[in-house]
């Protein structure tokens, strides 16, 4: 079954709106997530780590102010997409942390395919 | 830094044809290598891993091998079926923070 779960799937919103995505890690506590962002027919890049009970840690280049990450409870994490404009339409990721390199380091969400009008 | 260069595609192929996705990578330690495979409007799916020099990954057809000497880690499936499109990524982890550094993706279409 899944190990995580990410919602929505999918958002269809008007520009200048505010759009929260939600990644929950189903199966064991998580002390860190990663968020991705994916443009279409291209790879992953990561945008943030995500810590439970610390700040979030960007990747060069994301705007934190823009790209509010939060991460209360070893089960859950949010991305916010603060005044969103059309150019930050994307499918965002977001992966589990399992900090077992024996089997896979992370464990993928289904994504959220974010449409800004 | 680490880094995963990877076969551009994208890669139209008949069904029970033979596929090799090339992949190598530079890393300065000993990484884990993966390859993610990601269907439409869904997220990735790990298909086979190796986490370490000569260990052969296979999983629903699809075998990788680490190869240290020559810094690659090719996918390959000797017949493949229309079920199998989808973007096959190749990443790599070094073992220290659990980032994945991930390759520029293949796309592949099986033709019936």
């Amino acid at each position: 079954g899944a190990v995580v779960s990410q919602h929505p799937s999918w958002v269809i919103c008007k520009s200048g709106t505010s759009v929260k995505i939600e990644c929950r890690s189903l199966d064991f506590q998580a002390t860190t997530m990663f968020w991705y962002r994916q443009f279409p027919k291209q790879s992953l890049m990561l945008m943030a780590t995500s810590n439970e009970g610390s700040k979030a840690t960007y990747e060069q280049g994301v705007e934190k102010d823009k790209f509010l990450i939060n991460h209360a409870s070893l089960t859950l994490s949010t991305l916010t997409v603060t005044s969103a404009h059309p150019e930050d339409s994307s499918f965002y990721i977001c992966s589990v942390t399992t900090q077992d390199f024996s089997n896979q380091p992370q464990h993928f969400g289904d994504g959220t395919r974010l449409s800004i009008l | 830094g680490d880094s995963v260069t990877q076969m551009e595609g994208p890669v139209t192929l008949s069904e029970e044809a033979f596929l090799t996705i090339n992949c190598t990578y530079t890393a300065t330690g000993y990484p884990s290598l993966f390859w993610y495979v990601q269907y439409p409007g869904e997220g990735l799916q790990l298909l086979l891993k190796a986490t370490k020099a000569d260990d052969k990954g296979s999983n629903k057809g699809f075998e990788a091998t680490y190869r240290k000497e020559t810094t690659s880690f090719h996918l390959e499936k000797g017949s493949v079926q229309v079920s199998d499109s989808a973007v096959y990524f190749c990443a790599l982890s070094d073992h220290t923070d659990y980032k994945l550094s991930f390759g520029a993706g293949t796309t592949v279409t099986v033709r019936a």
